[in-house]
């Protein structure tokens, strides 16, 4: 399995909305990530989870929270989000964290906040 | 500021022939250099990589050179097929101990048959 999973492919939501983003990989890489990209724009990073513990947060805003149940799986919860936060969430994970390591892209989720 | 730059939003070439995608960057301090693409509602594929400590890394029909006095590296894919169209981007890193990847705004090949 090469491949990393996330669900839902689309979300609506609205502003009072809770809602959880998932992401998941069976490549055994110690290393995930969360990515927001908005159109015609590139990735920019959000979290960095290293072996189930959070070691970046690149002053995302509460109304994101990141959680990391198990080194497979990557969660995003969503409280109270507001429409400039529609956009593609991608995850990604890679062998180790650390820049020598290619990070690998799920489909990514595309959010509409209403 | 910008670090990584990918000046040409668009680019279109024959079926066949080859395509160039450039990317330019102004932190001397990136180590490590990728390319991704990208297709519409999909996320970005991992590409090709190349190391400060390399001037070229070739995979299939893929290379990339890396002219590190310039701060430039170039995408060379020869033969161009019409399921090469994609938006292209470049990514760079500081290397080991850093987790940020940097990219570009991307190029958008498009490869006519």
């Amino acid at each position: 399995d090469t491949e990393v999973t996330q669900t839902p492919k689309h979300l609506v939501m609205g502003m009072t909305n809770k809602k959880s983003l998932k992401c998941e990989q069976h490549m055994g890489h110690r290393a995930m990530y969360w990515y927001k990209q908005k159109a015609k724009k590139p990735p920019e990073l959000m979290f960095v989870y290293s072996y189930e513990k959070l070691s970046i947060n690149e002053s995302v805003p509460s109304r994101f929270s990141p959680e990391c149940p198990n080194s497979s799986l990557l969660n995003l919860h969503l409280h109270a989000l507001q429409p400039e936060d529609s956009a593609l969430y991608l995850c990604a994970s890679s062998l180790l964290a650390g820049g020598y390591n290619e990070q690998f892209f799920g489909p990514g989720t595309r959010l509409t906040v209403l | 500021d910008q670090q990584v730059k990918q000046n040409s939003p668009s680019l279109s070439v024959q079926e066949g022939r080859i395509s160039i995608l450039n990317c330019d960057y102004t932190n001397s301090m990136f180590d490590y250099f990728l390319w991704y693409k990208k297709y519409p509602a999909e996320g970005p594929t991992f590409l090709i990589s190349i190391s400060s400590i390399k001037d070229k890394n070739e995979d299939g029909r893929f290379t990339v050179f890396l002219n590190k006095s310039a701060k430039h590296l170039s995408l060379h894919i020869v033969p161009s097929q019409p399921g090469d169209s994609a938006v292209y981007f470049c990514a760079a890193s500081l290397g080991a101990g850093s987790y940020q990847l940097t990219f570009g705004k991307g190029t958008k090949l498009s490869v006519i048959p």
